[in-house]
């Protein structure tokens, strides 16, 4: 089955910095990568997405980007502000049509 | 236009117990999720039914079971509660392999 690594799993910017998560997965066959911010003790909600015929997607700060042949992708936040802190799900649909989520990026911005 | 919502928000229970949690979506989506999140573990998958009438295992099924009940409902049952299921729950639905829609979150301890 499908194998989604995240890294890094805590990271601390300062407030207006970027910040960068990646992931990797093992299916080939996957083709649609979803990525979910998750605020304390809150559910987990869809923030960008993108699909394996795209290879970046941008929604106002942040984007995603997305290299098939390595198998890894990656969220973008530009400007950060003290509302991005959280925690961050990057997750992949393989060959079983389900998703496989990564273990989460607990993001922290320092004002 | 609810989404996904779950009942209970919160429960306790003594080992050996058994309960059923419930899960409700009005997005007309055909495939129904439950996951299990615990501290730095991500989200885990339980069970999932990728349409009416059908149902499959995830990643961690042991001590639970499922119903599909219609399209819009999929209760994931505990029959003898364990201290190890101490979590929380998320249900989710989606079409296929798609964008998955999560629940507000069952918070369960069991004692």
């Amino acid at each position: 089955g499908e194998n989604v690594e995240q890294h890094p799993s805590t990271l601390s910017v300062q407030e207006g910095d970027s910040a960068v998560i990646k992931c990797t997965y093992s299916d080939s066959a996957s083709n649609y990568f979803p990525w979910y911010k998750q605020e304390l003790g809150k559910r987990p909600q869809l923030i960008i997405d993108i699909r394996s015929n795209v290879g970046e997607k941008k929604d106002q700060r942040i984007a995603v980007t997305l290299n098939k042949t390595a198998k890894h992708f990656s969220l973008h936040i530009t400007e950060t502000q003290p509302e991005d802190s959280a925690v961050y799900f990057c997750a992949a649909s393989g060959s079983a049509r389900q998703l496989t989520f990564g273990s989460g990026t607990q993001l922290t911005v320092l004002p | 236009n609810a989404g996904v919502t779950q009942t209970p928000k919160f429960q306790v229970l003594k080992t050996g117990q058994s309960m059923t949690l419930q899960c409700a979506q009005d997005m007309n989506h055909n495939s129904m999720y439950w996951y299990r999140q615990d501290p730095g573990m991500g989200l885990r998958l339980i069970y999932y039914s990728a349409s009416e009438g059908t149902t499959d295992k995830g990643e961690v099924p042991n001590g639970y079971n499922v119903s599909r009940l219609n399209k819009r409902e999929f209760s994931l049952r505990l029959e003898s509660a364990a201290p190890s299921q101490t979590s929380v729950y998320f249900c989710a639905s989606s079409e296929q392999g798609e964008t998955q829609y999560f629940g507000p979150g069952t918070r369960l301890l069991v004692l």
